[in-house]
């Protein structure tokens, strides 16, 4: 069974620039989440989507959004990038779109902005 | 605010040696608390969930409990294959959306 997808797995944009970033969650998993993980620092939350709706959204910039689409997979997109904004992106999938299943985690974006 | 501490940032052990690692949280309405284990340059791989206090689970060399305030990840006899960070993180009832991490414990096993 295939886990969480995410593409591209590493990607190097310019300060200003947009990026957008995909993940396919598990199969019959109906929850997305991107998580945004610094090095040397646990993952922070940026958004859930459960059944194509935001269920929540973390502390993030507007330059952040994302979308779910009709098969549940997921894109964030980050405009206007910042140097601050290199990081390991990360997506996870659960069943529902509460967190009492666990997330199941992909292995990540790792994006560079110079 | 809500908190996740983790303790210690680093540990260093000998094969064979073993050690615990400490998450605490000050938190309202925990709804779980998740361990996870990272290996460098992937994303966090599921262990444990807790729900209750006292509750415990167990899986190979690793062993978690829980209490009203913390955590324990204890892990015992060590390989080096048990090198990696270490992961927790609380969901709360109230945005139970979202997990919120600790900094991770980075767990190094010489052998």
């Amino acid at each position: 069974d295939a886990g969480v997808t995410q593409s591209p797995t590493h990607l190097i944009k310019t300060r200003g620039q947009h990026v957008t970033l995909r993940c396919s969650p598990i199969s019959g998993h109906k929850s997305v989440s991107w998580y945004q993980q610094v090095l040397g620092q646990g993952p922070q939350f940026i958004f859930q989507y459960y059944e194509k709706e935001e269920r929540g959204r973390g502390n993030f910039p507007d330059r952040f959004s994302a979308r779910q689409f009709p098969n549940y997979s997921s894109e964030l997109n980050v405009n206007a990038l910042l140097l601050g904004d290199s990081a390991l992106y990360l997506c996870a999938s659960s069943l529902a779109g509460t967190g009492i299943y666990g997330y199941t985690f992909g292995s990540g974006t790792r994006l560079t902005v110079v | 605010e809500d908190q996740v501490t983790q303790s210690p940032e680093a540990l260093r052990l000998q094969e064979g040696e073993s050690s615990s690692l400490n998450c605490s949280y000050t938190v309202s309405g925990l709804r779980g608390l998740f361990w996870y284990r990272q290996d460098p340059g992937k994303g966090p791989e599921f262990l444990f969930t807790l729900y209750s206090a006292g509750e415990e689970k167990e899986k190979e060399r690793l062993k978690a409990t829980l209490t009203k305030k913390e955590s324990f990840l204890h892990i015992t006899a060590p390989k080096p294959e048990d090198s990696a960070t270490y992961l927790c993180a609380v969901s709360l009832s109230s945005n139970d959306y979202k997990l919120s991490f600790g900094a991770g414990t980075t767990v190094t096993v010489r052998a």
